[in-house]
């Protein structure tokens, strides 16, 4: 099974700083790889997710942007930080349409 | 968005009982997967079922699937204190391209077993 390593675990931001989230994949090669927000108490909002090396389709217009620079790295990023991008980000990563999604343990982002 | 939405929002029931939770989505899937969040923690994996399949049960859960009605339900049965968790259903849609690789999930039941 593939495992995901997301850092860090928890951050708190002042507004207007920039962000950097990664996410690594183990176990696994060209996976399709996720980006989700958690609200407190709610659902998973797809934010970003890549089928391959470059290729990022987004699901919603923000303030953030997605990156996949290697083939098992995706980064989330931010250039700067609005309040309402406080939430728990999750990275998952799938091997294909019709398999499941194994996820990270999630960064809790904190916009202060 | 959302595609999934899951039925009650929060399920409270004594240890031993079973568990019932809903899910309902609104277009057509390859695939509708089960997945449980502890509290602040990454999602896993339960159960998937495909589109062609009605039923499937893994230990003590099991998944029905209706594509007419475009529902699925969890049951967990003698349900335990360790299976307090929020409960989420996903849709993988149907078709070709990158957006077929979509994941969508619902906003999930938050279910308290209590001893």
């Amino acid at each position: 099974s593939q495992t995901i390593h997301q850092w860090p675990a928890t951050l708190v931001q002042p507004v207007g700083s920039p962000l950097s989230l990664e996410c690594t994949v183990e176990g696994t090669s060209n996976p399709n790889l996720y980006w989700y927000r958690q609200a407190a108490g709610r659902g998973l909002q797809l934010l970003f997710y890549s089928v391959g090396i470059g290729q990022i389709s987004s699901e919603v217009p923000q303030n953030l942007s997605a990156s996949r620079p290697q083939d098992r790295q995706f980064i989330l990023s931010s250039k700067k930080l609005l309040l309402s991008d406080s939430g728990f980000y999750l990275c998952a990563s799938r091997t294909g349409h019709g398999t499941e999604a194994f996820f990270g343990q999630g960064t809790r982002l904190t916009v202060v | 968005s959302q595609q999934g939405e899951e039925d009650p929002q929060a399920l409270s029931i004594q240890e031993g009982e079973n568990a019932t939770m809903n899910c309902s989505y609104k277009t057509s899937i390859n695939n509708l997967q089960w997945y449980r969040q502890n509290s602040g923690r990454g999602l896993v994996h339960l159960i998937l079922i495909r589109s062609n399949e009605r039923e499937k049960h893994s230990g003590r859960l099991r998944v029905t699937l209706d594509t007419s009605k475009k529902s699925s339900s969890l049951l967990i049965t003698a349900s335990r204190a360790a299976d307090t968790a929020s409960y989420f259903c996903a849709t993988a849609p149907l078709g070709s391209g990158a957006g077929s690789y979509q994941l969508t999930f619902g906003k999930g039941t938050k279910l308290s077993v209590i001893p």
